[in-house]
């Protein structure tokens, strides 16, 4: 079965702080990786994308992503109340010639003014 | 620059009853997955779709069937509609070219209700 866990929330932050979420993989063949934010009754929006170990930055946010540990990270500094949603951890796997993303059930982020 | 478009929104059915969904690609995408989305969980790959094939189904039932158009576009069809087919469905569009890479967008999803 191949998994992508998250950790168990929901996580509570206060505007301004740095917001950490966590995500496992047990699937090593996962090439790409992915951060969607999905606000309650909408649908994901993907956020940030890694391929390579290493961080990636791009504006408040810096995902990380360690493959020999198959660990993915995401940083959201200066937290702001707009952020509150769920993130969803994705891993891309391939599958003969398609290419599915298989995801985490969520972590439930709310920053609070 | 066109994004991922679904319809309907909301859909209420009864069971038993047959649905068909429909969703088109961003613009200059060519690729069209569908996943299901249940209340509290991550989305759960149905399949995808490339030159108008399946090319890989998730674990659902025959009653899950799709189609794919000359234009990229797309339909997911369920048979036989059942209680737990309750769920959010979700089509996301993709570029083959950039296949290695994956990156997926969703389309805003259709809410489907089963009685």
């Amino acid at each position: 079965q191949k998994e992508v866990e998250q950790n168990s929330g929901p996580l509570s932050v206060p505007e301004g702080a740095i917001a950490s979420l966590n995500c496992t993989y047990s699937d090593r063949g996962s090439q790409s990786f992915f951060w969607y934010r999905q606000y309650s009754g909408k649908s994901p929006e993907l956020i940030m994308s890694i391929y390579s170990n290493g961080d990636k930055e791009d504006g408040r946010f810096t995902a990380q992503l360690n493959k020999a540990s198959q660990y993915v990270s995401l940083l959201i500094r200066d937290s702001q109340p707009s952020d509150s949603a769920t993130y969803l951890c994705a891993a891309s796997v391939s599958s003969g010639s398609a290419r599915q993303l298989t995801f985490g059930s969520g972590t439930q982020l709310t920053v609070l003014p | 620059d066109a994004g991922v478009t679904q319809s309907p929104t909301h859909l209420i059915k009864t069971r038993g009853q047959q649905v068909t969904l429909r969703c088109s690609p961003k613009s200059g995408h060519d690729t069209v997955s569908w996943y299901q989305q249940a209340l509290g969980q991550g989305p759960q790959f149905i399949f995808q779709y490339y030159e108008e094939e399946e090319r890989q189904r998730g674990n659902f039932p025959d009653r899950f069937s799709g189609h794919q158009f000359p234009n990229y576009s797309s339909e997911l069809n369920v048979n036989a509609l059942l209680l737990g087919d309750s769920a959010l469905y979700l089509c996301a569009s993709s570029l083959e070219l950039r296949s290695s890479y994956n990156e997926q967008f969703f389309g805003p999803g259709t809410r489907l209700t089963v009685l």
